[in-house]
This record gives C-alpha cells, structure tokens and sequence, in this order.
C-alpha cells in the first residue's frame, strides 16, 4: 500500500454516460497527477496539481476531462460522454514536491475504466 | 519524447542477472524506475538525477548517463519476486514535473 488511494476500482459504464473517479493522495503531498494507461502501455500524463492549481494539461486531455482539487487536498477526474476509447487504467500519484529532488511519486492502484 | 526501453521482454532463470535500458531523445533532468505487477500500482523503485551517479536497492542498482540521455537498470540475482513490468519515468525539468515513461520491459523470473 503506498498511501494513496483511488476509488473505485472499477468502474463499468454505457457508452455516453459521466464518469467521476476520486484520488486521496498521501496527505503531506503537495503534488497530484493523473495518469492513464492502457494495456501494454507505460502511463500516460494527464494534468497535474500543485495544491489547488491545475498547473498542467495533457493533450490527451480532451474537453469532455476535467480534473478538480478543491483545497488541495483529494482530486476528481470526470470524464463526460464516455467513448470506448476512454477504457484505461486511470491512475492517480502523489509527490512532495518541496523540490525538483524530491519529486518522486507514488501511485495509487487505479481505477479501471471499461466502456461498453 | 517517449523514452525508449529494451528489450521489451525478458525471460530469467532464478539467480541469473538482468539489464534493462531507458533511451531518450531529449535532455533529462532525472530518471525515475517503478515496477508493476499485474493489476497493482506501478511501485517506485529509484531515483537517479543528472549527474551520472549510480544508486542500489538491495540487489537492484541503476546508473544514468546524462550526456547520453540513457539510463540502465541492473537487476542482480533475480529472485522470483522481480517479475513485473519495469518502467522507466523521464523528467525533463525547466518547470515541467510531469513524467513521460516508456512503454516498458516485461521481466518473467522462473524457479
């Protein structure tokens, strides 16, 4: 167990429908970032978060993702008008990232999305 | 810039040694190793920032060759435990913390 945790697990959902994951980060981290992987695939970036603010985007990240982390702490993804292309590991980490040496981060199980 | 990985995959008898290879095209600020098994999380194994050093974890070590954008991940006397999917995560600094990771090295230890 690295700290962080992703809920749910799994997620099976028509294609069409909204979809939101949570993340809870190891709590002294300043620093979250979602990720998408798929199989046979490293992870893949999404955006990224120091604190409340969203200080990165993907292009991966088309307009129907939007990423939250109200009071820095938990983070949403919500992905809306799901496509089967959207079927992925999506996963979340966390750093400290009080410096660039300290940027190491942990990631959480994932959550797997399935579109049908 | 994907980084590049090799070999793809690899087959170990117990006991046996192993390399697997990070190869970028662009300038790195550091490298990051993780492995993952099979429907877990990608679990953090090292950190190596520029400036050519080498770091161990137990029987597993890594170097990083700045100048050559490459860095290598040697895994000694494999125990059965190393299988996963070994990837390497590359930061290229300047204000970017997002990690560009390669498509990964399948390692398959047998007893």
């Amino acid at each position: 167990d690295t700290g962080v945790s992703q809920d749910p697990r799994h997620k099976i959902t028509k294609r069409g429908q909204n979809v939101t994951f949570r993340c809870d980060p190891i709590s002294e981290h300043n620093r979250l970032y979602w990720y998408r992987q798929t199989l046979g695939q490293g992870p893949e970036f999404l955006t990224y978060f120091q604190n409340e603010a969203q200080l990165e985007k993907s292009r991966l990240l088309s307009d129907r993702f939007s990423a939250e982390r109200p009071k820095g702490s938990f983070s949403t993804l919500e992905i809306q008008r799901t496509e089967q292309g959207d079927s992925a590991m999506y996963l979340c980490a966390s750093s400290l990232g009080q410096s660039l040496a300290k940027n190491i981060q942990y990631f959480g199980a994932g959550t797997r999305l399935s579109v049908l | 810039q994907q980084p590049v990985q090799s070999p793809q995959a690899v087959i170990l008898r117990e006991g046996e040694d192993a390399v697997i290879n990070c190869s970028s095209s662009k300038a790195l600020y550091s490298v990051h190793w993780y492995r993952q098994k099979h429907g877990e999380a990608p679990v953090f194994l090292m950190i190596l920032l520029k400036g050519g050093e080498q770091k161990g974890h137990d029987k597993i070590s890594a170097s990083f060759n700045e100048k050559k954008q490459q860095s290598s991940l040697y895994l000694t006397a494999s125990q059965l435990s190393y299988s996963g999917t070994y990837f390497c995560g590359t930061e290229i600094g300047g204000g970017s913390e997002k990690l560009v990771f390669g498509k990964g090295t399948k390692l398959t230890v047998n007893p």
